[in-house]
């Protein structure tokens, strides 16, 4: 079974624009997560999607935004971009994303450089 | 706000010895996540956690929950290089949304 898969893996941009990353879940895998990891934060959540809703939300501002199709894929979105965005975005898959009793499987990340 | 802290932050140590690190939060948690995390991959989920006291074994590595359910604790017998990583632990507040602790980067000396 392939694993999760992100595109692209590495992206530069310049300060105001725009940007949209995209992951493809396990295949069966309803439910998308997206966390944001850089050296001074960690890993942070941003938000998780399941069955085409926004289920859950983290403290990110309006310009993080994301959405998911009818296939599962996933596409988030950062608008009027920041140094402070410059970081690794992971996302994971998982069947329901009831993080008590399921697995969470990452992708291997977008590495987002801001300049 | 829930907060996970992760001790030590950086811990380097020869091949063979022992190691334990460590997860704590001022709040209770209902179930708790370590992951490893390699350069350029994502992290992988190494065990979970969610009974109060308990302990789950994986090969080399002991995974304990606190009975309070406000920590964890990660051992590793006889280190190899191939653990080397970032560990991770996340844990379940009962919002359904992984909070991740600060993490450990493990080092092991050849």
């Amino acid at each position: 079974k392939a694993g999760v898969t992100q595109t692209p893996r590495y992206l530069i941009k310049t300060r105001g624009q725009q940007v949209t990353l995209s992951c493809s879940p396990i295949s069966g895998h309803r439910s998308v997560s997206w966390y944001q990891q850089t050296p001074g934060q960690g890993l942070q959540f941003l938000f998780e999607y399941f069955s085409e809703t926004q289920r859950n939300k983290g403290n990110f501002p309006g310009r993080f935004s994301g959405r998911q199709f009818s296939n599962s894929r996933s596409e988030m979105n950062v608008s009027t971009l920041e140094l402070g965005d410059s970081a690794l975005y992971l996302c994971a898959s998982s069947v329901t994303a009831r993080t008590r009793t399921d697995t969470q499987y990452f992708g291997p990340g977008t590495r987002l450089t801001v300049l | 706000t829930q907060l996970l802290k992760q001790s030590p932050q950086f811990l380097s140590i020869q091949e063979g010895e022992n190691l334990t690190v460590y997860c704590n939060s001022s709040s209770v948690f209902s179930s708790l996540q370590w992951y490893r995390q390699e350069p350029g991959e994502g992290p992988v989920l190494l065990v979970t956690v969610v009974t109060g006291g308990e302990v789950k074994k994986l090969k080399r590595l002991t995974f304990q929950f606190g009975d309070a359910r406000k920590d964890s604790s990660l051992h590793i017998t006889a280190a190899q290089p191939g653990d080397t990583g970032l560990y991770l632990c996340a844990a379940n507040f009962g919002n359904e949304k992984l909070t991740f602790g600060t993490g450990t980067r493990l080092t092991i000396i050849p």
